[in-house]
């Protein structure tokens, strides 16, 4: 079964320090997202993706944070200068016309 | 607005008994739904989810959900819990043809023996 694949399972960054996440979306996909879990909270939708654009974000996703799709099969989120209250699960996800998949989750440590 | 509400913020249940977890949710179209569960620091797993038709749904692991548009609900249900169902669990709503999906704050279920 197709899945979502997302890299490195967990990641530790210096504060200040700029990161990447990356996932591999399922490969017939046209919509992809990215959500955030801090510790013990909800999952909160960051940002979805479309046609090399993005369509929709959220207050949490100010200019620190972008998102590319540099070649067709990845889709990254970039976090320019981590914050101690960055840390979080990230959780990509893609769709085509009925439920998102979701990725297992790139747990992010800013130190 | 979009949103989801668990009310539940916990659970206890014993082994054998039965379980019910609540959902309510707001939502201007008809509505996608579903329901996941976390084990803790891991990923989300579909349980189950709602599209159109019956609206009793079956899911992974003996879950069922129900939904009640008249009271824009779609409960979780568990006729038997084993201590292994010990875990967080979302109910969410919307999501494919890129809309983003909306999350409920979680129940989480403890399983006494």
């Amino acid at each position: 079964e197709p899945e979502v694949t997302q890299t490195p399972s967990h990641q530790v960054t210096q504060m200040g320090q700029e990161v990447i996440l990356r996932c591999v979306p399922i490969s017939n996909h046209l919509y992809f997202y990215w959500y955030r879990q801090i510790l013990g909270q909800k999952v909160e939708f960051l940002v979805s993706f479309y046609n090399n654009e993005i369509s929709e974000k959220s207050e949490i996703f100010d200019d620190q944070f972008s998102v590319e799709r540099p070649d067709g099969s990845n889709f990254t989120l970039k976090i320019r200068s981590t914050k101690l209250e960055d840390s979080a699960m990230y959780f990509c996800a893609s769709s085509w016309y009925t439920e998102a998949f979701f990725g297992q989750g790139t747990r992010l440590t800013v130190v | 607005a979009q949103s989801v509400t668990q009310p539940d913020i916990h659970i206890t249940v014993s082994e054998g008994a039965s379980l019910e977890l609540r959902c309510n949710y707001s939502y201007g179209a008809t509505p996608y739904l579903f329901w996941y569960v976390q084990s803790p620091g891991q990923g989300l797993q579909l349980l189950l989810k709602y599209f159109s038709g019956d609206t009793l749904v079956q899911g992974i692991k003996g879950f069922e959900a129900e939904f009640k548009r008249s009271q824009s609900s779609f409960n979780l249900r568990k006729p038997s819990v084993h201590w292994s169902d010990a875990a967080e669990y979302f109910c969410a709503v919307g999501g494919g043809g890129g809309f983003k999906t909306i999350f409920g704050a979680g129940t989480r279920l403890f399983v006494k023996a």
